[in-house]
């Protein structure tokens, strides 16, 4: 059974802060990992999507890293903004079958 | 901007009743998926679909579940007797097609509330 897991849970952090959370995930049978972000009451949103090992994306101040070896993803999020509150999602996928992982909830005090 | 959309954004059913969920894709995108999520539990996958077919499935998308595209523009998710654990938030989403990964587009979600 494929897990992805993602911690911490749920982050607290003050407007100006910068952040990173993990996400974990099989290195076995990689296909892509795709990071969503989804707010309260909508669809989540893609941010990103990686491929390869060593990859790095960039979205305005969020940005995420892929290891494949050792299975797991960082995403970073430079000087939060309280609009970036939301929960973030990752997915791991080997072909079309998606696993997602728990989320992590991000809270950004003003 | 193109957008997924979803019909109807609430459905009440009461067990042991049909339903279907609809969804419109993206125009352009021809890989279409259905996704779960239970209240206080993770995202699930229920099952990928392209070129009228389905492409893979989870272990939760059993005989009682069904997908057809009927008419090139509809994507639709066929549940033929609901059951009280089928309640949740279902999601659609769409893709482009491309030799790599590409982001999934997903629509609002229709919520199912099987009494």
């Amino acid at each position: 059974i494929l897990n992805v897991e993602q911690s911490p849970q749920s982050l607290h952090v003050q407007e100006g802060d910068s952040t990173n959370f993990t996400c974990s995930f099989p290195s076995s049978n990689f296909y892509a990992l795709h990071w969503y972000r989804w707010e309260t009451a909508k669809s989540p949103e893609a941010l990103f999507v990686m491929t390869l090992n060593g990859d790095e994306k960039k979205k305005g101040r969020i940005s995420a890293t892929l290891n494949t070896k050792e299975g797991y993803s960082y995403l970073y999020i430079k000087g939060s903004q309280p609009e970036d509150s939301a929960t973030y999602l990752c997915a791991f996928s080997a072909g079309q079958n998606f696993v997602f992982g728990p989320g992590t909830r991000l809270s950004v005090l003003p | 901007e193109p957008e997924v959309t979803q019909t109807p954004s609430h459905q009440v059913t009461q067990m042991g009743q049909e339903v279907i969920l609809r969804c419109v894709p993206i125009s352009n995108h021809l890989y279409f998926y259905w996704y779960r999520q239970i209240l206080g539990q993770k995202v699930e996958f229920l099952v990928s679909f392209y070129n009228n077919e389905i492409s893979e499935k989870s272990e939760i998308f059993d005989d009682q579940f069904s997908v057809e595209r009927p008419d090139g523009s509809n994507f639709t998710l066929k549940i033929r007797s609901t059951k009280l654990e089928d309640s949740a938030m279902y999601f659609c989403a769409s893709e482009v097609p491309s030799g790599r990964a590409q982001e999934q587009y997903f629509g609002p979600g229709t919520r199912l509330t099987v009494t």
